[in-house]
Parts: structure tokens; sequence; C-alpha cells
């Protein structure tokens, strides 16, 4: 079975520092992608950072980047520079693509509250 | 480019009622995959949809059904409606075949309250 575990329920930062988010997964396949998502109250879900785990290199994207260890199936996100706008819920969730390319789900954590303090 | 869009924003049923919820997929993506999302949980996969078929599915009755248009629009029905069905139902699309990694683009979801 493919699982994701985030098991910090609720983080909270002061505005301009930095938080580490973590994730842990679980599966026998070789081939996956590694998303973080956001949900803000507005309930829409957005796409933060991706990761191919055939890729060592961490990616980046502006004030979000991970740590991913694929050895310990670890992918956790590092917002630097926290904002009050970056308050919202943070899933982790991968995909294994099928061979025909479509028949491909997301399975997500329970995901983790964050809040930015002014 | 349009985003997922999807309707209503929210709806409130009886227990055994039917319900449909509409989805339109981002402009040239052929996937629509459904996802229920009870309240503090992560979304869970109902199933997807790739050129008008059912393809793949996950842990969900088969009161939970759906269809795809050729146009790519998606439309989710739950019959018999039971009170766990009550959560925020995310419809998202992609396009496998654009080399983007499987990126899913998530629509604002329709909150469904069965009482």
């Amino acid at each position: 079975a493919q699982t994701v575990t985030q098991s910090q329920p609720e983080m909270s930062v002061q505005e301009a520092e930095t938080v580490t988010l973590s994730c842990t997964y679980d599966t026998s396949e070789n081939n996956y992608y590694l998303f973080w998502y956001k949900q803000p109250p507005s309930r829409q879900m957005i796409l933060v950072i991706r990761q191919e785990a055939y890729k060592q290199q961490n990616a980046t994207e502006n004030r979000f980047s991970v740590n991913f260890q694929k050895a310990a199936k670890s992918f956790s996100l590092k917002i630097s520079d926290s904002q009050l706008g970056d308050t919202a819920m943070y899933f982790c969730a991968f995909i294994t693509p099928s061979s025909t390319g479509a028949n491909s789900k997301l399975t997500f954590g329970k995901g983790i509250t964050l809040s930015v303090r002014p | 480019e349009t985003g997922v869009t999807q309707s209503p924003t929210h709806l409130i049923k009886t227990r055994g009622q039917q319900v449909t919820l509409r989805c339109s997929s981002q402009s040239g993506h052929n996937t629509v995959s459904w996802y229920q999302q009870a309240l503090g949980q992560g979304p869970q996969f109902i199933f997807q949809y790739y050129r008008e078929e059912e393809n793949g599915r996950g842990n969900f009755p088969p009161r939970f059904s759906g269809l795809q248009f050729p146009n790519y629009s998606s439309e989710l029905n739950v019959n018999a409606l039971e009170l766990d069905d009550s959560a925020l139902y995310l419809c998202a699309s992609s396009r496998p075949t654009s080399g983007k990694t499987y990126e899913q683009y998530f629509g604002p979801g329709t909150r469904l309250t069965v009482t």
C-alpha cells in the first residue's frame, strides 16, 4: 500500500522566519513524483512545488524548497521568509505513473495547518 | 487559459437523495480526477476519467458514479446519500502526455452537506 504520513497536525511561525513541514511516504515503486499542495481557507488546492524521484537535486520555487531523502522516504518543505499569506493547510502527496500515463491518482497525507503570526 | 471550475459551490441534501456535481477541466486537459475531502483530512481519490471512460477507482461504493463528456468536462453522481458523504468534493484536471510530470490542477470544490 502507498501511504503518506504528516505527523505534525499544526505549526506556527513568526512572519519573516523559516519553517519546515515534515512528510514521510511509503511506496514500493521506484518512479514517482512528490508534491506539496497548499489549501488556504478559500479551499482552492494550489500546487506549491514538485519533485521527481529520479532527480537528486532538491526542487526550489522562490521561497519554497524541499529536502528530498529518497532512501529515508522523506520529503520536507521549507518555507523561508514566511508571509501572512502562507497561512493555510499544507498537504504532501505523491503519484506513481502508470504505463498508460493516465491511470494515476494522487495519494495525500492528512495535512498540516500552518499559521503565520504577524 | 481557463482554470478548473466546479458547480455548485455548495449544496445541502437530505439522506437518501441523489446529487450531481459538475466540473470543467482546464483548457487542453483530457483527464479529470475526483477526490473527496472530509473535514480536517486529506483528499481521497474517488475515480478518474480519461477519454470519456473511467480509468481508475478508489475505495468508494458503486453509488458513486461519473461521466466525462467529449469536451472533457465531468460529472460526479452520488446516489442514496448518507450522512458520511458530507465533504468537500474536489475535481482535478491533468494532461499526462504533456510532460508536466503528472501535475493535477484543482478546482475550488463543492461543499456537500447531507442532513
